[in-house]
């Protein structure tokens, strides 16, 4: 699986937007862009996912720059909530489902 | 729907002592996974069950850890004997293990805390 480069950690303003990024230049055609969340002392939650396409759910928006060697996640209105680490990664379709978190992005939300 | 279910969610124990972490996943979900989380790290997995059988668990440390899911639904990881270096929390993940399926979600548990002594 491609690794991921991500900024160690950010901060937002609570109710603006939270963009971040992810890099993965070695992402190979049939691997997938996963984002999961841990905020602290919970498990990973899951967020999104994407091969190609832009994807948005209720949670937030995924943006794959056309070479797909990066990609943002977008949280649209940062809550106080948000705060927690949020993790990058990238799986390949049909290998046992085996996800490989690197160390993610510290998000603080200020208020 | 119930998520995830770990326990206990903390335990303190001193080296070379045995402890068990138990895991009761999704119903439905075929698919069960132990992760390792070292303070600061990203989390990592240490084995994966299909139903009842080991689909990978060439990071785990087999002198010292161990894990089954003999009916193939609840699982339990087990250090004997354990060390400082095993303070870390425990998580639990499932997914619902179609085959054939291109990618799956996987759900997680609250986790377990260890702390050795």
């Amino acid at each position: 699986d491609a690794k991921t480069t991500q900024p160690p950690s950010m901060d937002c303003a609570e109710g603006r937007a939270a963009n971040l990024p992810c890099n993965h230049s070695t992402i190979s055609g049939n691997e997938y862009v996963y984002w999961y969340r841990q905020i602290h002392s919970q498990g990973p939650q899951y967020i999104i996912h994407g091969l190609k396409n832009n994807e948005t759910n209720e949670m937030a928006s995924l943006i794959i720059t056309e070479d797909r060697k990066s990609s943002t996640l977008i949280l649209p209105h940062a809550t106080l909530r948000d705060t927690a680490v949020y993790y990058c990664i990238v799986r390949r379709r049909y290998t046992g489902n085996q996800f490989y978190f690197g160390t993610g992005t510290s998000l603080t939300v200020i208020p | 729907e119930a998520g995830v279910a770990q326990s206990p969610r903390y335990k303190i124990i001193e080296k070379r002592q045995s402890v068990a972490f138990w895991c009761n996943p999704i119903s439905g979900h075929a698919t069960l996974y132990w992760y390792q989380q070292i303070l600061g790290q990203g989390p990592k997995l240490l084995i994966q069950f299909q139903n009842n059988g080991v689909v990978d668990d060439s990071q785990l440390p087999k002198d010292r850890f161990s894990a089954e899911r003999l009916k193939g639904v609840d699982s339990t990881l087990k250090i004997q004997p354990a060390k400082l270096e095993d303070s870390a929390v425990y998580l639990c993940a499932s997914s619902l293990g179609l085959r054939g399926a291109a990618q799956e979600t996987q759900y997680f548990g609250p986790g377990t805390r260890l702390l050795v002594l």
